[in-house]
């Protein structure tokens, strides 16, 4: 299986601030890497695909970059709204797994 | 619009069996594959596999091959995750997703909570 790896697992930011979390694949997956927000007791919801392709109805603040085992998620100017579990996942091979998630709190 | 609906929380004891269930509407059912995956309480997402509706095609994760079975009734638009003998570890939120044109999960039903507890 290929292993996701995020970091930080966690980190605390204020309104206004940019935002990047960084997602690392164990071997190479091309560009087939998603992003996703997670809020409390809340669905998934997809943010980012094809490593820097907006989902429909995404606001652009998010943006994502990347290619071969070295991605991430930039928030450009973090919002209220943007507190929330963050998840990449692979989908180059099956397995399609997920990396362990990044917490974004406020400080 | 894209839909998937989840069916409703469920109460269950070791060793029961389950089926869960993800109806689709809004898209051909048949053209879009569909993925299960697994939250545990407090925990992260883990990818437990996808079906094909057009022909039931299916693939699992090595860690819940033979734990769980997923199927699909083109026929109602909906799929399905089952148990045959539930375990108090298989507590946790189940999501479906709709696996998109470039395979990545685009929409996501709303979850149901599975609750394994003697």
């Amino acid at each position: 299986d290929i292993q996701m790896t995020q970091s930080p697992s966690s980190l605390s930011a204020s309104v206004g601030d940019r935002v990047t979390i960084t997602c690392r694949a164990s071997q190479g997956i091309s560009n087939y890497l998603a992003w996703f927000q997670q809020k409390p007791g809340k669905a998934p919801k997809s943010l980012i695909y094809a490593a820097s392709s907006l989902q429909s109805g995404v606001p652009s603040k998010f943006s994502g970059s990347g290619s071969g085992t070295d991605f991430t998620l930039t928030i450009s100017s973090l919002q209220p709204e943007d507190f929330a579990t963050y998840y990449c996942q692979q989908y180059n091979s099956y397995p399609h797994t997920f990396g362990q998630g990044t917490k974004v709190e406020i400080k | 619009e894209v839909q998937l609906v989840q069916s409703g929380a469920e109460v269950k004891k070791p060793g029961e069996s389950l089926k869960i269930s993800c109806k689709g509407s809004g898209y051909s059912f048949t053209s879009y594959w569909i993925g299960w995956v697994r939250q545990m309480p407090g925990k992260g997402l883990e990818w437990m596999g996808i079906i094909y509706p057009g022909d039931s095609d299916t693939r699992y994760s090595p860690s819940f091959q033979g734990q769980v079975t997923i199927s699909a009734d083109k026929s109602i638009s909906t799929a399905y995750l089952q148990w045959s003998s539930l375990k108090a570890s298989d507590t946790a939120m189940y999501y479906c997703a709709r696996l998109g044109s470039e395979e990545q999960l685009d929409y996501w039903g709303q979850g149901t909570l599975v609750t394994v507890s003697s």
